[in-house]
């Protein structure tokens, strides 16, 4: 079936490092790929997506890359701030069905 | 600020008992989708509604029911509530439902209720 696999976390750095969390995915049909943030006490929010292979999506410093050919959807950011610190969720949806999928998440910690 | 919002943002109860979250959802927005986040599972589709109509369920228990209002506003019901319940349960909402051309991927997700069973 349909899934996201993200690294476990927590990921923990230092300010200014260079950040990637792993994402695969498993799809039946075409899928559009997202990252979702969770900042601690707040909902989910969309930080970037793709909808098509090759597509890179980028926001606040944030990118990754649609690879069709390694299923894969890696986020990352070349230097990492405290404000950074959050859950990431890797997701997909399939065109023209309900599922929105996410992974389980993967906590990032920057320290000063 | 999302525009969602969701009460309780706390709630403690006890095993057996039922409790009710509400969802508004931001103005605008005709779909509303639930999610159970717990620790062992993460984030776990629950219900999804448009426009007053159920139109996809994914992991619900029998012991939970929702429904939309004609206002939109949404309700999760939970009832015969067991330890295993404690979780934050979010609510979503988007313009236009998942699963349709216009869909743009993004959902509107409130703070959460964070439901604690005792």
């Amino acid at each position: 079936g349909d899934s996201v696999t993200q690294m476990e976390g927590p990921v923990t750095l230092s300010e200014e490092a260079f950040l990637t969390i792993n994402c695969t995915y498993t799809a039946t049909g075409y899928p559009s790929l997202f990252w979702y943030v969770q900042y601690p006490g707040e909902g989910l929010q969309l930080l970037l997506k793709a909808t098509k292979a090759d597509d890179k999506g980028s926001n606040k410093g944030f990118e990754a890359t649609y690879r069709k050919e390694t299923t894969s959807f890696h986020l990352e950011k070349g230097s990492v701030q405290v404000s950074d610190s959050a859950v990431y969720f890797c997701a997909l949806t399939i065109y023209n069905t309900d599922k929105l999928i996410f992974g389980t998440g993967t906590r990032l910690q920057v320290f000063p | 600020d999302s525009g969602v919002t969701q009460t309780p943002k706390h709630l403690i109860t006890a095993t057996g008992q039922r409790v009710t979250l509400r969802c508004s959802p931001r103005s605008g927005d005709l779909s509303v989708y639930w999610y159970q986040q717990s620790l062992d599972q993460g984030l776990q589709f629950l219900i999804q509604y448009y426009n007053g109509e159920e139109r996809a369920k994914g992991n619900i228990l029998e012991r939970f029911s929702a429904q939309q209002f004609p206002d939109l506003h949404s309700e999760l019901n939970l009832s015969s509530l067991e330890l295993g319940d404690s979780a934050l349960y979010f609510c979503a909402s988007s313009v236009v439902p998942l699963g349709t051309s216009g869909f743009t991927g993004e959902l509107f997700f409130g703070e959460g209720s964070r439901l604690t069973v005792l």
